[in-house]
């Protein structure tokens, strides 16, 4: 079955510098959500799209910004890199089911940041 | 969403059955107890998840308590490839696509 692509598996990138990640969810699922999480940390929650418009935001700081497209697939664009900004970004996404009061989120492998 | 507490640590001979406590004393009549884990920086994993009745499926089984302020993961026949960190969210029924809140979680390490 197919599952969550992110791209680029791997990223290393200069303070200051600007990175772009993307993330392709399960064919038909209308929900992405981005996560991070640094070293030794848990998983937190940054913005989450449905249908291409966002639906929750949580804590994502302002260099960063994000969009879903037409295709449903997502980019995270991150500016301004900080150290700090080292860590593992999930995508996952879920499919939105009428009536439904359960829904899987799906995860990718990630994406490892690492800035210098 | 309630908090959840959890161990910060468990062991569990490879083979036996691993259970993981969950307490979430401040669960509302219409938040469900979910389970995932998170296998070494992999993304994490959904495993199960209850209202307020137990539940089984091919990974787990999940036991509530009737007041529902605890709960129970249990893996019946633990292998080495289930070690992981394993999470218990307590989300709002019918929260649709609302995100995940991780807390601590527990790492299970199975031992041969």
């Amino acid at each position: 079955a197919a599952g969550v692509i992110q791209s680029p598996r791997h990223l290393i990138k200069e303070k200051r510098e600007t990175a772009t990640l993307k993330c392709y969810p399960i064919p038909r699922h209308d929900t992405v959500y981005w996560y991070q999480q640094g070293p030794g940390q848990d998983p937190q929650f940054l913005i989450s799209f449905y249908e291409k418009m966002q639906s929750d935001k949580g804590s994502i700081p302002d260099r960063f910004s994000a969009q879903q497209f037409s295709d449903y697939h997502s980019e995270l664009n991150m500016s301004s890199l900080e150290l700090g900004d080292s860590a593992l970004y999930f995508c996952a996404s879920s499919l939105l089911t009428s009536g439904n009061s359960y829904n899987e989120q799906f995860f990718g492998p990630g994406t490892r940041l690492t800035v210098l | 969403d309630a908090k959840t507490t959890q161990p910060p640590s468990m062991d569990c001979a490879e083979g036996r059955a691993a259970n993981l406590p969950c307490n979430h004393s401040t669960i509302s009549g219409n938040e469900y107890v979910y389970w995932y884990r998170q296998i070494h920086s992999q993304g994490p994993q959904y495993i199960i998840h209850g209202l307020k009745n137990n539940e089984t499926n091919e990974m787990a089984s999940l036991i509530i308590t009737e007041d529902r302020k605890s709960s129970t993961l249990i893996l019946p026949h633990a292998t080495l490839r289930d070690t992981a960190v394993y999470y218990c969210i307590v989300r709002v029924g019918r929260s649709g696509n609302t995100p995940l809140v991780f807390g601590k979680g527990t790492r299970l390490s199975v031992i041969a």
